[in-house]
This record gives structure tokens, C-alpha cells and sequence, in this order.
């Protein structure tokens, strides 16, 4: 069974600039997260879909980063403009639903760097 | 707001020797407990969770937890270490009470695992 899949793995950018990754979740999951690891943290829940709808988006600086899942498979996180202190690994995991307790299963990651 | 903390953020250990991971929440109610490794360059992995049921929860790769609910606890142990167990180790909470059960996941800030020959 396929894993989820990101890319890139590494993206390097200059601050103000915009950049955007994209995750593919394991085949029939239908919750996708967005996870920010700054280095030394654990990593932090961005955003959660359930299908193509968002369940919760509390700590997402939504002034400067958007995420989408239009067709409930895939999905894109975006930051524009970007700045220093988004430097990190983003990652995306998936789990089959909203089961309490499920698995979650996580992707390789993006790093991140913003000069 | 849940929390989580992982007590030391680096372990040495030599290989063969035993080893505990210490892992604190801040709530006293019922949550879920979960613990992930992560190897360099990967995503995280699913260790072994606690939902419910028996306190001590054995996992993948020889590892085991004991939830202790008055010392809100969850260590992780380990009785005989290799080198391949050098990674990152995050021990993470979900409170099932949150919003509907949407299995948020609360990560402390990690444990590098580091064993030597």
C-alpha cells in the first residue's frame, strides 16, 4: 500500500515570496491534516479536512496561508507572502476518518526555507 | 488547553541497555496517548497508542507504555536498545472530547534517542 506522498521535499525561497506544496493521501482516507514542525517543536496541526470540507482551521494564519482539498483526494497548502519565521517541515498525514484515536499516517515531509 | 511534555530532550544510551522515554500530559480527564518515531528525513510512525483498556501498551519494534492516569504519564520503555532505534521520539494527546472527537493530535517537543555502540 502506497504511502502519502509529498513534494517537493525541499523548496528554498526569499521572504515575501509565495510557495505552495502538495500532498497526496493514502488511497480511501478521507481525513487530510496539514502539520508545521519547526525545528526542536513537535509538529503543530495547521489545518484538518474531512473529505473536501474543513473541520478545523484554528491555528492557521489564515492572513497568509490557504489550503485546499476540491476533490477530497489530494490537496495544496499555500503561504504568500512568506516570511522568516515560516521556515519548518510541513508535513500531511491521513487517517480513514474521523474515528476517535485512529492512525494517522504521515508523509516524508517539505522543508522549508525562507531567507 | 492540553499539553504535553516530554521531559528530556536528548538520551544517550549504549547499545543492549535499557531504556525510558518520559512523556507528561496536563489533563486529568480521559484523553488518548499516542506515541511516533521519527527517523531522519522521514514522516512520523505510529509506535503504539493507548485508547482505553490495559495500562501498559506494547508496540512495534520491542517498545511498550504504561499509562499512569494519577501521574498523568506515559513513558515509553524499552528493554534492550539498538543502533537503529536512533531517532526522534514525539509523544502526542487527544482528547476525544474535542470538537466532536476530530482526533486532534497535541505533540510534545520531542526526545532524540541517540544509541552508541
Amino acid at each position: 500500500e502506497a504511502g502519502v506522498a509529498q513534494s517537493p521535499r525541499y523548496k528554498i525561497i526569499e521572504k515575501r515570496q509565495s510557495v505552495a506544496f502538495w500532498c497526496n493521501p493514502i488511497s480511501g482516507h478521507a481525513t487530510l491534516y496539514w502539520y508545521q514542525q519547526i525545528l526542536g517543536q513537535g509538529p503543530k496541526l495547521l489545518i484538518q479536512f474531512q473529505n473536501n470540507g474543513v473541520v478545523d482551521d484554528s491555528q492557521l494564519p489564515k492572513d497568509r496561508f490557504s489550503a485546499e482539498r476540491l476533490k477530497g483526494v489530494d490537496s495544496t497548502l499555500k503561504i504568500q507572502p512568506a516570511k522568516l519565521e515560516d521556515s519548518a517541515v510541513y508535513l500531511c498525514a491521513s487517517s480513514l476518518d474521523l474515528e476517535k484515536g485512529g492512525t494517522q499516517y504521515f508523509g516524508p515531509g517539505t522543508r522549508l526555507t525562507v531567507l | 488547553a492540553q499539553s504535553v511534555t516530554q521531559l528530556d530532550s536528548q538520551v544517550p544510551v549504549f547499545e543492549e541497555a535499557p531504556v525510558e522515554l518520559r512523556c507528561n500530559y496536563s489533563s486529568s480527564v480521559s484523553v488518548y496517548l499516542f506515541w511516533y518515531v521519527q527517523y531522519p528525513n522521514q514522516g512520523l510512525q505510529l509506535l503504539l497508542k493507548y485508547l482505553s483498556g490495559s495500562t501498559l501498551v506494547k508496540g512495534i519494534n520491542g517498545f511498550e507504555a504504561e499509562f499512569n492516569k494519577s501521574q498523568t504519564s506515559f513513558h515509553l520503555r524499552k528493554p534492550s536498545v539498538h543502533i537503529s532505534d536512533t531517532a526522534e521520539y514525539f509523544c502526542a494527546v487527544s482528547d476525544p472530547r474535542f470538537s466532536g472527537g476530530y482526533n486532534k493530535l497535541i505533540f510534545g517537543a520531542g526526545t532524540r534517542l541517540a544509541v552508541h555502540p
